[in-house]
């Protein structure tokens, strides 16, 4: 049973940095291609970007070009997610997922940046 | 990038009813569709993938049809623990894209 676990809830100053890790189990994770989403409060959801581990191939949407890192680390079996240049626009739940079958999504973390 | 047009945005329907959801796809995306429900403060729940396959686990009233650019989702008896927001989403290209979503409420 494929499961993703992410780290916990952030806050962050205005034009700070947030890491987001999501540690994978129960499948072969350079197999995957692991997305990121964010949902910005009361909004919907918003592909950011995705990894696919064993081609060290990443995509990243216009919108976050430039601000948006996603990497992974094999032997653990964990993506990371980090966003630069944090304003408060960047506040949302920052989830993690598998958008293929067999479909699976992380519980999601709270990225809160405030000054 | 491929659009992802849903609607309606929102509906308010009785248990019982049949509630229909539709996607339209900017260009074609073969079935690589899939349907989520989300609810309050919860990550989204697939309900459906590549446009008709019932995810395991999901309640048989749970439906989608449809093929490159038109798609349907149907719940066909709405019950009470069904309301939620329903988004589609393409898988058939990057940027992978979802719909606006459909708030679905009880009458």
């Amino acid at each position: 049973q494929v499961q993703l676990v992410q780290s916990g809830a952030e806050v962050k100053k205005p034009g700070s940095s947030v890491k987001v890790s999501c540690k994978t189990s129960g499948g072969t994770f350079s197999s995957y291609t692991i997305s990121w989403v964010r949902q910005a409060p009361g909004q919907g959801l918003k592909w950011m970007g995705r990894i696919i581990p064993v081609l060290d191939i990443t995509n990243y949407a216009q919108k976050f070009q430039g601000r948006l890192t996603i990497t992974a680390d094999k032997s653990t079996s964990t993506a990371y997610m980090e966003l630069t240049r944090l304003t408060s626009e960047d506040t949302a739940v920052y989830y993690c997922a598998r958008l293929a079958e067999p479909i699976k999504w992380g519980q999601g973390t709270l990225v809160t940046v405030s000054s | 990038d491929i659009q992802m047009t849903q609607s309606p945005s929102s509906l308010s329907a009785s248990v019982g009813d049949r509630v229909t959801i539709t996607c339209q796809a900017s260009q074609d995306i073969g079935n690589y569709l899939t349907w989520y429900q989300q609810k309050p403060g919860k990550a989204p729940k697939v309900l459906i993938y590549h446009g008709s396959n019932l995810e395991i686990g999901v309640p048989s009233r749970f439906s989608g049809s449809g093929s490159g650019t038109d798609f349907t989702f149907t719940i066909s008896s709405l019950q009470p623990e069904d309301i939620a927001t329903y988004y589609c989403q393409q898988y058939d290209n990057v940027p992978l894209t979802f719909g606006g979503g459909t708030k679905v409420e009880i009458k």
